[in-house]
């Protein structure tokens, strides 16, 4: 089990909105960070300190983080975008934390 | 650009111990934090544990007892131990580079398999 709950797939026609959910007691006044990995790769920081893109992350990816619950927000979704997705914190402890990951089909 | 390179046996028997090796080009390791992360195949990603730039580590609760974090930095190398593997620690084993507590990790390595079998 994990501490981060995410939804196991996430579908989303190409051009439209895809957003994926991170939720769990650990992101409450935590950052959330999220990773794209697609398949064969190694995965990549996308979003980190809930909201900020590294550079050479499109902008259309987004992040959020209200409460318990992370969201990441890919707005004009392409085929290239077809990944799992990790959301990731920290706990009390300065461990660190993953969800359980979301695959993200572009249809 | 920082890159980070895994080396290290790729098949082990029961009981043996993993021992990798992550090299790191085009920057200092020191400064950073440095995480060992794996993922068994068809999984997601487990932390296993970090050495902080102060030389703290910090090590995933189910793996303490057989996990060791340690940095050469005058090769710019960090090394992953863990004792008495089973198949259960099959996996792809990536070094990772991050900023600081609360920030992402930012550099990955390509990432190494190792498997467990008799």
């Amino acid at each position: 089990s994990h501490d981060l709950t995410q939804p196991p797939s996430v579908s989303v026609s190409p051009g439209q909105t895809a957003s994926i959910t991170c939720s769990g007691d650990k992101l409450a006044s935590k950052y959330a960070s999220w990773y794209q990995q697609r398949p064969g790769q190694s995965p990549m920081l996308v979003i980190y300190q809930d909201d900020q893109r590294p550079s050479g992350i499109p902008e259309r990816f987004s992040g959020s983080n209200s409460g318990n619950r992370a969201t990441l927000t890919i707005s004009g979704t392409q085929a290239m975008d077809e990944a799992d997705y990790y959301c990731q914190t920290w706990d009390s402890s300065v461990s660190v934390i993953f969800g359980g990951g979301t695959k993200l089909t572009v249809l | 650009q920082v890159q980070l390179q895994e080396s290290g046996p790729g098949l082990l028997k029961p009981s043996e111990t993993l021992s990798l090796t992550c090299t790191v080009s085009n920057g200092s390791i020191s400064g950073y934090f440095w995480s060992w992360i794996r993922q068994p195949p068809g999984k997601g990603l487990e932390w296993i544990g970090s050495m902080y730039y102060s030389g703290l580590t910090n090590y995933r609760p189910s793996l303490k007892s057989r996990v060791t974090i340690s940095a050469d930095r005058s090769k710019n190398q960090f090394s992953l131990k863990l004792s008495s593997v089973s198949p259960p620690d099959t996996a792809v084993y990536y070094c990772v580079r991050g900023q600081g507590v609360n920030y992402g990790l930012d550099v990955w390595g390509q990432g190494t398999t190792v498997t467990v079998s008799s």
